[in-house]
């Protein structure tokens, strides 16, 4: 199947600072987009979705941005801490062929970030 | 709310034996449960997708002899491994849905599996 990549496999940011993570996809067809947050040895941890009618979605601290035309994706995250430091994943899911419901998630490749007090 | 557990965390076994795993959802009913596999400083791997009560569907390259998947309750899905080698030893992850067809899934803590 299409794959979803990322640009960055590291980041390295002071604290205080905003990051930007970037997320490439591949499959036009995709529809929902997820970013996760993986700390060492544990689960994946859901941070913020857009679907594909959208090209920007806030949460707290937490900005995604969505360009369709290009198929790229970004996370921004505000004021950095240290607590942010973690692996960050895109996914991204399609509706199946009825329309009706979505099919399996497909990860990112992954960026790690490290925010330096 | 969501809360996704799985048992053991950590697991250490001897090479030709078998390990299982077991991915609870704690506070809802979860009709499809995903298994992943995830190597060292690399992403998620879809192994199989598990729905309640039926077989469950196994990705490309994936043997469904060796990592058997059961999901025989609502609230519940074990994976084994079977015959385990070295090349087994790795972080398994489950995630869970609320409802079938539904986007959200909820993510288990892993478990770290080494095959001595």
């Amino acid at each position: 199947g299409e794959s979803v990549g990322l640009h960055l496999p590291t980041l390295s940011v002071q604290e205080g600072d905003n990051s930007i993570i970037n997320c490439a996809y591949s499959n036009s067809a995709s529809d929902y987009f997820i970013w996760y947050k993986q700390e060492s040895g544990k689960g994946p941890q859901f941070i913020i979705d857009i679907r594909s009618n959208m090209d920007k979605r806030q949460g707290q601290r937490v900005t995604v941005l969505l360009n369709k035309t290009v198929k790229h994706l970004s996370l921004q995250i505000a004021a950095t801490q240290p607590g942010d430091s973690a692996v960050y994943f895109c996914a991204e899911t399609e509706r199946d062929a009825g329309g009706t419901s979505y099919g399996k998630l497909t990860f990112g490749q992954g960026t790690i970030l490290t925010v330096h007090p | 709310g969501a809360v996704v557990s799985q048992h053991p965390s950590r697991v250490i076994c001897k090479s030709g034996t078998s390990v299982k795993i077991e991915c609870r959802s704690l506070d809802f009913q979860a009709t499809t449960m995903f298994w992943y596999r995830q190597f060292p400083k690399k992403s998620l791997m879809l192994m199989a997708t598990s729905n309640e009560g039926s077989k469950a569907t196994y990705e490309q390259g994936v043997e469904k002899d060796k990592f058997l998947i059961n999901h025989a309750s609502l609230t519940l899905s074990t994976l084994t491994v079977t015959s385990a080698h070295p090349e087994d030893s790795s972080f398994y992850i489950c995630s869970a849905t609320p409802r079938e067809g539904r986007i959200e899934q909820y993510f288990g803590p892993g478990t770290r599996l080494t095959v001595t």
